[in-house]
C-alpha cells in the first residue's frame, strides 16, 4: 500500500499561533484527505485536496482557519491557524489507495496523524 | 444524513473471540471498512467488504454484512493481547474516491 509520512508527529503550540503539517507520499494520488479526531471520539473530515484547485471543506470547517496546499500530487499541507485550545486533536491525512486491492476497489491509508496540544 | 454507530467498549479474555457490532443507515453503502487505531497510531485498514456480499474471512478476521439491517460485525478469533485497540467501522457510499464516513470507534480490551 501507500506509504505516508506525516509531520510533525506532535506539537504543543501557544493559543493564537499557527501550526503547517505536511503530509507526504510515496506514490502520486489524485485525492489526499484532512482529518480531525478530537479527543476519544471518531474522524471527522475537514477538507479534500486535489492538485491544481482549490480544497473543499466540509460543512464547520473554513479555508481560513484550515488552508490547504496541494502543490503535486505527492504532497499536501494544512494548516491549523489562530489556534485555541479547541483545536486540540489528532490531525490524519489520508489518501485513495487503489494498490489495496485491485479493480474498482477505492481504499484508504491514512498517515500517522499530527496529535497537536493548543496550550 | 449518513451515520454509523458503534458500541464505545468491549472487553473479552484472551485467546477468546471479539465481536464488535456496528450499525449504519445509507442504504446506497457501497463499501463497509474495519480500520485499527493502536494508541499513538494512524488508522490501519483491517478488513473491507463490498456491499454485494454476506461475508469475508481473512485470517483471525471474520467480517459478516447484514444488508437488510445494515448491520456489520468484525470477529477477531482467538483474541490476543497485541488485537488492543481501537476499531472503527466506517462506509463509504461511492465506487470513486468520496469521503468516508466513520462510527465513534470501539475500544477493545483484553484481560488476562
Amino acid at each position: 500500500s501507500a506509504v505516508i509520512s506525516q509531520k510533525p508527529s506532535r506539537d504543543i503550540c501557544q493559543r493564537g499561533t499557527s501550526l503547517t503539517i505536511q503530509c507526504q507520499v510515496d506514490s502520486q494520488v489524485t485525492m489526499m484527505f484532512w482529518y480531525r479526531q478530537q479527543p476519544g471520539q471518531s474522524l471527522t473530515l475537514i477538507a479534500t485536496a486535489n492538485q491544481g484547485s482549490e480544497a473543499t471543506y466540509e460543512s464547520g470547517f473554513v479555508i481560513d482557519k484550515f488552508p490547504i496546499s496541494r502543490p503535486n500530487l505527492t504532497f499536501s499541507t494544512l494548516t491549523v491557524s489562530n489556534m485555541s485550545p479547541e483545536d486540540s486533536s489528532i490531525y490524519l491525512c489520508s489518501v485513495e489507495d487503489s494498490s489495496l486491492a485491485g479493480g474498482n476497489y477505492y481504499g484508504y491509508t491514512f498517515g500517522s496523524g499530527t496529535r497537536l496540544t493548543v496550550v | 444524513g449518513e451515520d454509523v454507530e458503534q458500541s464505545l467498549f468491549l472487553s473479552v479474555r484472551e485467546g477468546d473471540s471479539s465481536v464488535i457490532n456496528c450499525t449504519y443507515t445509507d442504504s446506497s453503502s457501497t463499501y463497509l471498512y474495519w480500520y485499527k487505531q493502536e494508541p499513538g497510531a494512524g488508522l490501519q485498514l483491517l478488513t473491507y467488504i463490498f456491499s454485494n456480499m454476506d461475508m469475508k474471512q481473512d485470517q483471525r478476521l471474520t467480517v459478516l454484512l447484514n444488508k437488510k439491517d445494515k448491520h456489520l460485525s468484525l470477529r477477531i478469533a482467538d483474541t490476543q493481547t497485541g488485537d488492543s485497540a481501537i476499531y472503527f467501522c466506517a462506509e463509504s457510499t461511492d465506487s470513486s474516491a468520496s469521503k468516508i464516513i466513520f462510527g465513534s470507534g470501539t475500544r477493545l480490551s483484553i484481560r488476562p
